[in-house]
């Protein structure tokens, strides 16, 4: 069974401070991939990584960076100097080998930056 | 904008009423998705397609729940006899498919279902 885990349920920064944002997944597939979504009060999903196992190397775009882990499960994403317009909920997502077929998401972790 | 469409983004229904939702994908996406959300949580998979094709039926809620892509392009959800329990945001995906390989996977906005 694939399961995702973001323990942090809310999360409260003041501008301009970093923050992490936790996830661990569980997966029998040797190939699989990982993503991270963002999900502004207006609902939609937006897509901000996506990850294949088979690629371990960190990733840093702007403000946001991405330590995905295979030894500990983990792939956690940072916001650097964050912003008000980072408020949202994050949510990591899980695809097994047939990719695209479903993801398996978490539940999500809700950010709120503070002026 | 071609991004994926939902219509309603909003439906208030009384108990045991049969609702249905629309999606439009973007047009030259082969494939699409329908998810259910429920307050507090992540997004959880219900089925999808490939073109007209449903390749997964089987995390469909109950029986109450159909999904449809009769022509590979549109798609509808329905929902018989609504339970107050089926008050959640319902999302749809598409993406263009070619082989193993995935491009643009992307979600609609959503539409929310209250059950009263």
């Amino acid at each position: 069974a694939q399961k995702v885990t973001q323990a942090q349920t809310e999360i409260s920064v003041v501008e301009k401070e970093d923050v992490t944002l936790d996830c661990v997944y569980e997966t029998r597939d040797t190939t699989y991939y990982l993503f991270w979504y963002k999900q502004p009060p207006s609902g939609e999903l937006v897509f901000l990584i996506r990850r294949n196992s088979f690629d371990e190397q960190n990733e840093i775009s702007g403000r946001y960076s991405w330590n995905f882990q295979k030894s500990t499960s983990s792939f956690n994403f940072t916001i650097t100097a964050s912003q008000v317009v980072d408020s949202a909920v994050y949510f990591c997502a899980l695809s097994g080998r047939n990719y695209g077929q479903n993801f398996v998401f978490g539940p999500g972790t809700r950010l709120s930056v503070l002026p | 904008d071609t991004g994926v469409s939902q219509d309603p983004r909003h439906k208030i229904t009384k108990r045991g009423q049969n609702v249905t939702f629309r999606c439009d994908p973007i047009s030259e996406h082969n494939r699409l998705y329908w998810y259910r959300q429920t307050l507090g949580q992540g997004p959880e998979f219900l089925t999808y397609f490939q073109n007209e094709a449903q390749l997964e039926k089987s995390r469909l809620l109950s029986d109450r729940f159909s999904a449809e892509r009769p022509k590979g392009s549109f798609s509808t959800l329905e929902i018989q006899r609504t339970e107050q329990g089926d008050s959640a945001m319902y999302l749809c995906a598409s993406s263009l498919t070619r082989g193993t390989v995935i491009y643009g996977y992307t979600f609609g906005s959503g539409t929310r279902l209250t059950v009263v």
